[in-house]
């Protein structure tokens, strides 16, 4: 089975930086997903790491460790509208993606 | 619009019931993903399909079923609805796994 671990709520303020852990244990791991999801609305994909290390998209970033169970979304120049749950999921050769629970970052002011 | 349509988009209907969603993929998508999102739960995988045939199975429950058409627009079925089935269900598309998931907007199912 898979394991997918990611903390429950975070806060942060608006123009920081937060960055959102994920770990997980699987089996015919193949890459792993970052999602946003607004409430109520569908999830947008974020990024997909495939090998270590850090891949960079304007302000948000997504590092991967396969040997550690690894990785990490960053947000920089945080905004209100980032407020959102971010959904960790790791894809594996099943040809299917099993979702965490998610991460409810709240943006203050 | 992500390009990927589902409907209805609200649906309620009685415990003992049975409904159908439907899902059109992107232009060109051959993967169809159903999951499905309750209040107190994150996104649960039911079941893939590429280019009409079954890929993966997640933990559907015997009471659902789907299927993948020839002009790759899918179907969910769910019968004998109980109040626990009462939830979001999404449904996704890809070309490819490295180009994400595209989700429709999906559709909320309250049983009463």
């Amino acid at each position: 089975g898979q394991n997918i671990d990611q903390p429950t709520e975070m806060t942060a303020t608006e123009g920081a930086i937060v960055q959102i852990n994920c770990t997980y244990q699987t089996s015919g791991f193949n890459g792993l997903f970052w999602y946003q999801q607004h409430a109520g609305e569908a999830p947008t994909f974020l990024s997909y790491n495939v090998l270590d290390g850090l891949e960079e998209k304007g302000r948000f970033s997504s590092f991967l460790s396969r040997s550690k169970g690894y990785s990490y979304l960053l947000l920089k120049e945080l905004q209100m509208k980032d407020s959102a749950s971010y959904l960790c999921a790791v894809h594996t050769n099943a040809g299917k993606s099993t979702f965490g629970d998610g991460t409810t970052l709240t943006v203050k002011p | 619009d992500s390009g990927v349509t589902q409907t209805p988009k609200h649906l309620i209907t009685a415990t003992g019931q049975r409904v159908t969603l439907r899902c059109s993929p992107r232009s060109g998508d051959l993967s169809v993903y159903w999951y499905q999102q309750s209040l107190d739960q994150g996104l649960q995988f039911l079941i893939q399909y590429y280019n009409g045939e079954e890929r993966a199975k997640g933990n559907i429950l015997e009471r659902f079923s789907a299927q993948q058409f020839p002009d790759l627009h899918s179907e969910l079925n769910l019968s004998s609805l109980e109040l626990g089935d009462s939830a979001l269900y999404f449904c996704a598309s890809s070309p490819t796994p490295q180009h994400g998931y595209t989700f429709g907007s999906g559709t909320r199912l309250t049983v009463v």
